[in-house]
């Protein structure tokens, strides 16, 4: 089945560790975005990539970093720069500016 | 800019209906609906673009009123697996989507 998948599902940080979330999709998707979600709001765009290899600022990107290597992955880094990253971090696929199709999300705790 | 959601909550019983809306401030190419139940991933619903093109669920039905910007999603005979929150995001030709602050919805046997 073709979707998109996130991992882990939980996760913890201590104090000035950088962590890596994982996002996978293999719905052959050229575009890709990461947005965090805090409790009771709306999702805020991070980065986004349309293509292999680029990639784009969104509106919270400091503190942030990801990669393009492969169409099918975008993986993100938390760095230690973003002070209060206690979210839940969602990853979304697209072709062009269609439907966004989202994977199940990584809830972050800094500890 | 974000795009406002009116209202921020709603309660209904089955079977009700209820119009959700989303005003933005921006010229739109398009908008789009997500629903998100507690803890999960939103799910689309609807995308609406501008020219009048739609795309989206046969239950669920929205408005795009290019002149003011703004949306209207409408759930008509709503069922208990209607509950969530409700997402609008808003994008403008060749931008990403911003969302809305979003509008929760209960509804009760």
């Amino acid at each position: 089945d073709g979707g998109i998948t996130q991992s882990p599902k939980y996760l913890f940080r201590k104090e000035g560790q950088n962590v890596t979330l994982s996002c996978e999709q293999n719905l052959n998707h050229d575009a890709m975005y990461w947005y965090r979600q805090d409790p009771g709001q709306g999702l805020r765009l991070i980065y986004y990539s349309q293509i292999v290899n680029d990639f784009q600022k969104g509106d919270i990107a400091e503190g942030y970093s990801v990669s393009r290597e492969k169409k099918e992955s975008f993986p993100l880094t938390v760095t230690s720069a973003q002070k209060n990253p206690t979210a839940f971090y969602l990853c979304a696929s697209s072709t062009d500016y269609n439907e966004q199709f989202f994977g199940p999300g990584t809830r972050l705790t800094v500890l | 800019q974000q795009p406002v959601q009116s209202p921020q909550a709603v309660i209904l019983r089955e079977g009700e209906d209820a119009v959700i809306n989303c005003s933005s401030s921006k010229a739109l190419y398009s908008v789009h609906w997500y629903r998100q139940k507690h803890g999960e991933a939103p799910v689309f619903l609807m995308i609406l673009l501008k020219g009048g093109e739609q795309k989206g669920h046969e239950k669920i039905s929205a408005s795009f009123n290019e002149k003011k910007q703004q949306s209207s999603l409408y759930l008509t005979a709503s069922q208990l697996s209607y509950s969530g929150t409700y997402f609008c995001g808003t994008a403008s030709a060749g931008n990403m989507l911003t969302f809305g602050g979003g509008t929760r919805l209960m509804v009760k046997p």
